[in-house]
């Protein structure tokens, strides 16, 4: 069964980083048949991809447009997780983050593991 | 957001009810990759339909799931009490993008 374990703190001030972990169990953060992605949720924005890390030989990283500036995603093999960091934040990018595993293989594509979320709230 | 839902839909117990999800031929009508997430309050979104009309093992056969040109369709043939919550569809392309959510009420 695999589990993703989200940690990071849950206030960060306006202009500061964002950063969050997500531990992986029961799978390999190396697995060539997934990648592994943050998503965030708010009222104003509803879900929202941010951005996707996938082995495939080499590590490709994807980032949505309305964040590329700002975001960094970062693996760590030896611990079997990955990570997000978001810079220069405001209020507006107060949600709830989720880490998530998709499914990546020739003619299928899914979310099929979440992470428990993480409320984020930007204020000073 | 990219994808539409209805904001709302409800129906009884034991009714059947759908939730559409409208796209356009570059998200929904161009893949055959939409998926359908049920959340429940404060928890984390959960995978029920795949690949358009695929169930995850340990989802129930009354959730079923369609497709029409650019218009997704959720289906669940027999309301269940536990059935109350948010929807979600999506659809990936090279990225995800999601429906707005609709929320389910049985009454």
């Amino acid at each position: 069964q695999v589990q993703l374990q989200q940690s990071g703190p849950g206030l960060v001030k306006p202009s500061q980083t964002l950063s969050l972990t997500c531990a992986i169990s029961g799978d390999s953060v190396s697995n060539n048949r997934a990648a592994w992605n943050w998503i965030r949720q708010s009222p104003s924005r509803g879900l929202e991809w941010l951005t996707r890390t996938y082995y495939r030989s080499n590590w490709y990283n994807d980032y949505a447009v309305s964040v590329k500036s700002r975001v960094t995603i970062n693996v760590d093999t030896s611990k079997n997780q990955f990570s997000l960091q978001l810079n220069s934040v405001t209020p507006e990018d107060t949600a709830v983050y989720y880490c998530a595993r998709q499914i990546a293989t020739a003619g299928t594509y899914y979310l099929d593991y979440w992470g428990q979320g993480t409320l984020v709230t930007v204020s000073s | 957001s990219a994808l539409t839902q209805p904001a709302s839909v409800s129906g009884s117990p034991g009714q059947p009810i759908t939730i559409s999800c409208t796209g356009t031929s570059s998200d929904v009508g161009g893949y055959k990759y939409v998926s359908w997430y049920q959340q429940h309050p404060g928890k984390a979104p959960e995978l029920i339909i795949y690949d358009v009309s695929h169930r995850p093992s340990g989802v129930p056969d009354r959730f079923s799931g369609s497709q029409s040109g650019n218009t997704a369709s959720l289906t669940i043939s027999g309301l269940q009490a536990e059935d109350e919550a948010d929807y979600y569809c999506s659809s990936f392309t090279t990225n995800w993008v999601f429906g707005g959510g609709t929320k389910l009420t049985v009454l």
